[in-house]
C-alpha cells in the first residue's frame, strides 16, 4: 500500500513533443504527491507538486494532473527539449514534504533533437 | 528553492575504514532530515529519518550500528558508514523539508559518491 508505481520506465521523444509519465498509488492518506528530475550524478531537484485539492497545476512547460478518484498522477512536459533529457521521479508522502517520500521508480527520457 | 549542500562530493576509502558524509541545510533550518542510497540506474532508497536532539528512525533492514546518524543542529546531519566495504559503494544523497514553505516541500543535496576499495 506504500507504493508508487510509475510508467513508462523509459520514453523518447522528439524536441517539440509532448512528454507525459504516470504515476498511480494505492494509500489514500497520501496528500503530497512532488515531481523530481534527476541528472547523472546530481541529487534530485523539485519540479513542480501537488496537493489533492487540485486537479491540476502548471509551471511553465510542466503539467501535473491528478486524478483523485482513480488514484492517478501524472507529468507532462510540453514542447520538450534536449535539456529535458533526464531521470524523472514521481513521489508520495503524508502531512506535505515534512515526512518521508514514497519514490516511484523512474522514468528515463530521452529527447532528440 | 531551498538550498542542501552536501560534503564532500564524492570520497574512496579502503575496506575497513569509516566515513562520514555531511549534510547541511543553507539558508533554512531542518528538524528533520533524510538519507537515502540510490544504485546506478534505480530509484532512491530511504535508509533513515535524522531528527535534531533525538535518536534517528531507520528502515528495515538498515543496520543502525553501521549507518551512524547524528543531526548536531538545525541544519546539520551527519552520516558515517563505519567499517565500509565494497557493497557499500553507492550514491548517498540527503534531503531536507523546508518548514517555511507552503507544503515544507523537501529539498535535496547533490549526493555523494562514496567507493570502498
Amino acid at each position: 500500500q506504500q507504493q508508487v508505481k510509475q510508467s513508462p520506465q523509459s520514453l523518447i521523444v522528439q524536441k517539440g513533443g509532448i512528454s507525459i509519465i504516470n504515476c498511480a498509488y494505492e494509500n489514500t492518506a497520501f496528500d503530497y504527491f512532488p515531481w523530481y528530475q534527476q541528472f547523472p550524478g546530481k541529487g534530485p531537484a523539485l519540479l513542480i507538486a501537488i496537493r489533492p485539492d487540485v486537479s491540476e497545476k502548471k509551471e511553465g512547460r510542466f503539467t501535473i494532473s491528478f486524478n483523485k478518484s482513480a488514484k492517478q498522477f501524472s507529468l507532462h512536459i510540453m514542447d520538450s527539449q534536449p535539456g529535458d533529457s533526464a531521470t524523472y521521479f514521481c513521489a508520495a508522502s503524508i502531512k506535505g514534504g515534512s515526512e518521508k517520500l514514497v519514490f516511484g521508480k523512474g522514468t528515463k527520457l530521452t529527447v532528440n533533437p | 528553492g531551498a538550498v542542501v549542500s552536501q560534503h564532500p562530493s564524492w570520497v574512496i576509502c579502503k575496506s575497513g575504514t569509516s566515513v562520514k558524509i555531511e549534510c547541511r541545510s543553507l539558508d533554512f533550518q531542518a528538524t528533520t532530515m533524510f538519507w537515502y542510497r540510490q544504485f546506478p540506474k534505480q530509484s532512491l532508497m530511504l535508509m533513515a529519518t535524522s531528527n535534531e536532539g533525538s535518536k534517528a528512525t531507520y528502515e528495515q533492514g538498515v543496520e543502525k550500528d553501521k549507518f551512524l546518524i547524528n543531526h548536531a543542529s538545525l541544519t546539520l546531519s551527519t552520516l558515517t558508514v563505519t567499517s565500509a566495504h565494497p557493497e557499500d559503494s553507492s550514491f548517498y544523497i540527503c534531503s531536507a523539508p523546508d518548514s517555511g514553505r507552503r507544503y515544507n516541500e523537501q529539498f535535496f543535496g547533490p549526493g555523494t559518491r562514496l567507493t570502498v576499495l
